[in-house]
């Protein structure tokens, strides 16, 4: 079974740009979640969606960050524009339905400089 | 806010020592889900604690769900160099599908041979 799928692996940009990700779940998850990782700490939820629709995105930064799961399979999370304390892994996992334990991707590496 | 606390926050063991860390969270919580990082790489799950009481255990590893479903424990019995890596419980608040899953910082482990 593939796991879930992240890309770019890493991204480097300049304050101000605009950047996006990517994420394929795993086939069959219906949830799928967009974590942010600052280094040395837990993840952080930045949103979830139950099929192509949003279930929680209370702690993304709207006026920046948006984020889409058109036909309930692949998500995009874009950020637009950068902030330095952007800089972090992004981190895109599933899960089968909600409450269930979830798998990761290999996340992406953001740099702001 | 919603806190899901976790101690300690780094251990360094000799290989064949014992192993603790420890989750307290503000809320009740419908499940505790435990989660391996590894150096440079991605949370990967563990297991899923879901009745008050409950001790499931994989190998080395025991973990427990504190019967008033706040508090959660992993114990790793003689710890390998393998063990590397940092553990997260994640709390999961809410129910149906309006709760979230809120990580706790981590508690590193680090493994002397």
């Amino acid at each position: 079974e593939a796991g879930v799928a992240q890309s770019p692996r890493y991204k480097i940009i300049e304050k101000r740009q605009s950047v996006a990700f990517w994420c394929n779940p795993i086939s069959g998850h219906a949830t799928l979640y967009w974590y942010q990782q600052i280094l040395g700490q837990g993840p952080k939820l930045l949103i979830q969606f139950q099929n192509n629709g949003v279930v929680d995105d209370s702690q993304l930064p709207k006026d920046r960050f948006s984020a889409e799961r058109l036909k309930g399979v692949d998500s995009t999370l874009k950020i637009q524009p950068a902030k330095l304390e952007d800089s972090a892994v992004y981190l895109c996992a599933s899960s089968l339905s909600w409450g269930m334990g979830q798998f990761f991707g290999p996340g992406t590496r953001l740099t702001v400089l | 806010g919603q806190q899901v606390m976790q101690i300690p926050q780094y251990q360094h063991v000799q290989e064949g020592e014992d192993f603790t860390t420890y989750c307290n969270s503000s809320t009740t919580l419908s499940n505790i889900q435990w989660y391996k990082q590894r150096p440079g790489g991605h949370p990967v799950f563990l297991i899923q604690l879901v009745k008050s009481g409950e001790v499931k255990k994989q190998k080395r590893l025991t973990f427990q769900f504190g019967e008033a479903k706040k508090n959660s424990s992993l114990h790793i019995t003689a710890t390998q160099t393998t063990d590397v890596g940092t553990y997260f419980c994640a709390g999961l608040q809410g129910s149906g599908n309006t709760g979230k899953l809120i990580f706790g910082q981590g508690t590193t482990l680090q493994v002397k041979p």
